[in-house]
C-alpha cells in the first residue's frame, strides 16, 4: 500500500490570508500527482494534474508546485477567500490507472 | 453533459442485503474507478476498470464485485451488506491512462448498513 500524506489535517485562517499545504509520496515510481479541491455536498473536482519535476501549475490564487525526487507537492493559496473553503486532496499515481490519495487538508476561510 | 451519474444518492440496507450502486459516464472515458470514503481515510480503490471488459481488485475489493460490459456503465455490486460497508461511494472516471489525464468524478452514494 502506497503512503501519500498529508498534512496538516485542517487549516483555519483568516481572508486574505496566504496559506500553504503539503502532500508527501513515494520518490520512486512516479507517473503523476494530482490536486482536488472537494466542498462539503459535492464531489472532488481536479485542480491540478501534474507530471514533471519541477513543474510549477497556476490556477486564478492557487499554485501547487512539484518536487519528485523528494516526493512532495505545495499546494499554494494566495490571499485566501471564504469560497476557498473546502478539503484540498492529493492523489499520487505510480501508474496509468490507480490513485492513492491521502486523507486531505481541510481549509477553512474566514471572515 | 451529464458527466459521471451515479444513483442511488442515498441508500440504507440491512446486513446480509445485496444491492448495485449504479455509475454512468457519457464521455467516452476508458478508465473508470469505484473508491470508499470512511472518516480519517483517504479515499480507497475497490475496483476499477481500463476499459470494456476488464476489471482489477483495488486496495479494498472483498465484498465487492465490477463488471465493465459497456464503456459507460460500471456497476458495484454488494454481495452480502455488512456494517463495516456502511460508506460514501465515489465513481471515477478517467479519459485514458495518459499522464495529465484528470479524474472525474460522481456525486456520491451514501451508504448504511444496519
Amino acid at each position: 500500500i502506497l503512503n501519500v500524506e498529508q498534512s496538516p489535517q485542517s487549516l483555519h485562517v483568516q481572508e486574505g490570508d496566504s496559506t500553504n499545504f503539503t502532500c508527501s509520496f513515494p520518490s520512486s515510481n512516479f507517473y503523476a500527482l494530482h490536486w482536488y479541491r472537494w466542498e462539503t455536498a459535492k464531489s472532488p473536482e481536479a485542480l491540478f494534474v501534474m507530471t514533471l519535476n519541477g513543474d510549477e501549475k497556476k490556477k486564478g490564487r492557487i499554485s501547487a508546485t512539484l518536487n519528485t525526487k523528494e516526493g512532495y507537492s505545495y499546494l499554494y493559496i494566495k490571499g485566501s477567500q471564504p469560497e476557498d473553503s473546502a478539503t484540498y486532496l492529493c492523489a499520487f499515481r505510480s501508474t496509468a490507472s490507480k490513485l492513492t490519495f491521502g486523507t486531505g487538508t481541510r481549509l477553512q476561510v474566514t471572515l | 453533459n451529464a458527466g459521471v451519474t451515479q444513483t442511488p444518492k442515498f441508500q440504507v440496507l440491512k446486513t446480509g442485503q445485496s444491492m448495485t450502486l449504479q455509475c454512468a459516464q457519457d464521455m467516452n472515458h476508458e478508465y473508470m474507478s469505484w473508491y470508499r470514503q470512511d472518516p480519517g481515510m483517504g479515499l480507497r480503490l475497490i475496483h476499477y476498470s481500463v476499459g470494456a471488459g476488464i476489471t482489477d481488485q483495488g486496495e479494498v475489493p472483498n465484498g465487492y464485485n465490477v463488471s465493465r460490459s459497456t464503456t459507460e456503465d460500471f456497476p458495484l455490486r454488494l454481495l452480502s451488506a455488512a456494517p463495516s460497508q456502511t460508506s460514501v461511494y465515489f465513481c471515477a472516471s478517467s479519459y485514458d491512462g495518459r499522464r495529465n489525464t484528470e479524474a472525474f468524478f460522481g456525486q456520491g452514494t451514501r451508504l448504511t448498513v444496519v
